[in-house]
């Protein structure tokens, strides 16, 4: 089993949706857990962290579930500028080593 | 502004060459960078752990005589792609943290594309 599994995506979806990606994480030690976004040919972003209590900022909101190692992140009203890979990522040691799940890509279309 | 600096951001070489990759955090210390590869439409896989004044930590399956990697100094980490062939060829990135536990958020460099030819 991966360590980090999302959804394969690709999601096209038009302008104003809401789009939903999941995730799911196999390492129970695991402490720390975020979002990233990597536009094409581009270097990861932070999108949002994670927390166990779920945490919103603007369109975005995040949830954990460490009963079912799941983690959600909910995009509203989605404009084009949306679109691009969303990665799932979570910490794996006590060094902070990250670990990248594969992505699901977004196309938020006109 | 960016906080991770990497150098350089596209490389094209002949195989069989050595390249050298720097990775700067700009305005904090790292004790710990971190080095990622990325092939087309994959996921960031992790190469290894760089420490500040120690050995590197390669994950499983990464070659540590191919892939040197030197963390002298608290801002500075550097990968070395030895006698790199066309398979080498990739996305390379690192990251970095300030301090502050494991909730840090990690700053990425850039990349660099490196092409063997």
């Amino acid at each position: 089993r991966k360590e980090v599994e999302q959804d394969p995506g690709p999601f096209n979806v038009p302008e104003g949706a809401t789009v939903a990606f999941n995730c799911t994480y196999s390492n129970s030690a695991s402490q720390s857990f975020f979002w990233y976004r990597q536009d094409c040919r581009k270097e990861p972003k932070l999108l949002m962290s994670v927390y166990s209590s779920g945490n919103e900022d603007g369109r975005f909101t995040a949830q954990l579930n460490r009963a079912s190692q799941y983690i959600s992140l909910l995009i509203r009203d989605s404009k084009l500028s949306d679109s691009a890979t969303y990665l799932c990522v979570v910490n794996r040691g006590s060094q902070g080593n990250l670990i990248f799940g594969k992505g699901t890509k977004l196309s938020v279309k006109p | 502004g960016a906080v991770v600096s990497q150098h350089p951001s596209w490389v094209i070489c002949k195989s069989g060459t050595s390249v050298k990759i720097e990775c700067r955090s700009l305005d904090f210390q790292a004790t710990t960078m971190f080095w990622y590869r990325q092939f087309p439409k994959q996921s960031l896989m992790l190469m290894a752990t760089s420490n500040e004044g120690s050995k590197a930590t390669y994950e499983q399956g990464v070659e540590k005589d191919k892939f040197l990697i030197n963390h002298a100094s608290l801002t500075l980490s550097t990968l070395t792609v030895t006698s790199a062939h066309p398979e080498d060829s990739s996305f390379y990135i690192c990251s970095a943290s300030r301090r502050g536990g494991l909730r840090q958020p990690q700053h990425f460099g850039d990349g660099t594309r490196l092409s063997i030819l």
